[in-house]
């Protein structure tokens, strides 16, 4: 019963240093996506992927890489930090369907560039 | 592009009375879908109501109900005999057009923050 997993919950990171956020799900999802949650923003889309081998860019992707080499698992990658990156991150995943089906969400990492 | 626009940062109820939290889209595809998404303080992002841009009736999920007025592009929750733990952000949300990648994106409003006072 895991649906989306993220690792990790919490990270520091010092300006300029890389890493890797982990999303997992065990749904059989095609769709999966990772947004960023700052305050008085809403949640904003990053990046997205329709299926293993696919991504795209969504309305702020600059400063992060993905791939998706398996239906699984979608990571995202910050290859060198900003304070402006400080943010909670959300990996999200869906069926394709139609416009009703509803994204399932991970709990989240918290991520603070110093 | 599309839009979700939420007017209330921040809304008080007292427990047991009803609230409606505002939201109104802006997009130019007939076919779209609206979600709900409660984020209590422990952060994770649940899933209320949802309502098809098609669909003839208003959602509802037992105490939420969606009022849809499509000629007004408005999406608003109504939260009926709020309880304590109703307290939390709520976010409006929009889906375009039909199946098809591109078309899967979510977009955000940016959220309101309800109170619900014993």
């Amino acid at each position: 019963n895991a649906g989306v997993t993220q690792t990790p919950k919490f990270q520091v990171l010092k300006t300029g240093q890389s890493m890797t956020l982990q999303c997992a799900q065990d749904m059989n999802h095609e769709y999966m996506s990772w947004y960023r949650q700052d305050p008085g923003m809403g949640l904003r889309l990053i990046h997205y992927s329709v299926g293993a081998g696919i991504t795209d860019q969504g309305e702020v992707p600059n400063g992060y890489n993905v791939s998706r080499s398996t239906t699984e698992d979608f990571p995202l990658r910050l290859l060198s930090a900003a304070p402006s990156q400080t943010s909670v991150y959300f990996c999200a995943s869906s069926y394709f369907g139609t416009t009703n089906e509803k994204l399932f969400f991970g709990s989240g990492t918290q991520l603070s560039v110093l | 592009a599309q839009k979700i626009t939420q007017t209330q940062p921040g809304m008080f109820v007292q427990e047991k009375e009803a609230v409606t939290l505002d939201c109104t889209y802006d997009t130019s595809d007939p076919s779209y879908g609206l979600f709900w998404y409660k984020q209590p303080s422990s952060g994770e992002m649940i899933f209320l109501i949802y309502q098809g841009s098609y669909d003839q009736q208003n959602a509802t999920e037992g105490r939420y109900s969606l009022n849809f007025q499509k000629a007004r592009k408005s999406a608003n929750l109504v939260i009926s005999a709020s309880q304590l733990g109703d307290s939390a952000m709520y976010f409006c949300a929009m889906r375009v057009g039909g199946s098809g990648g591109s078309n899967y994106k979510l977009t955000f409003g940016k959220g309101t923050l309800l109170t619900v006072n014993p």
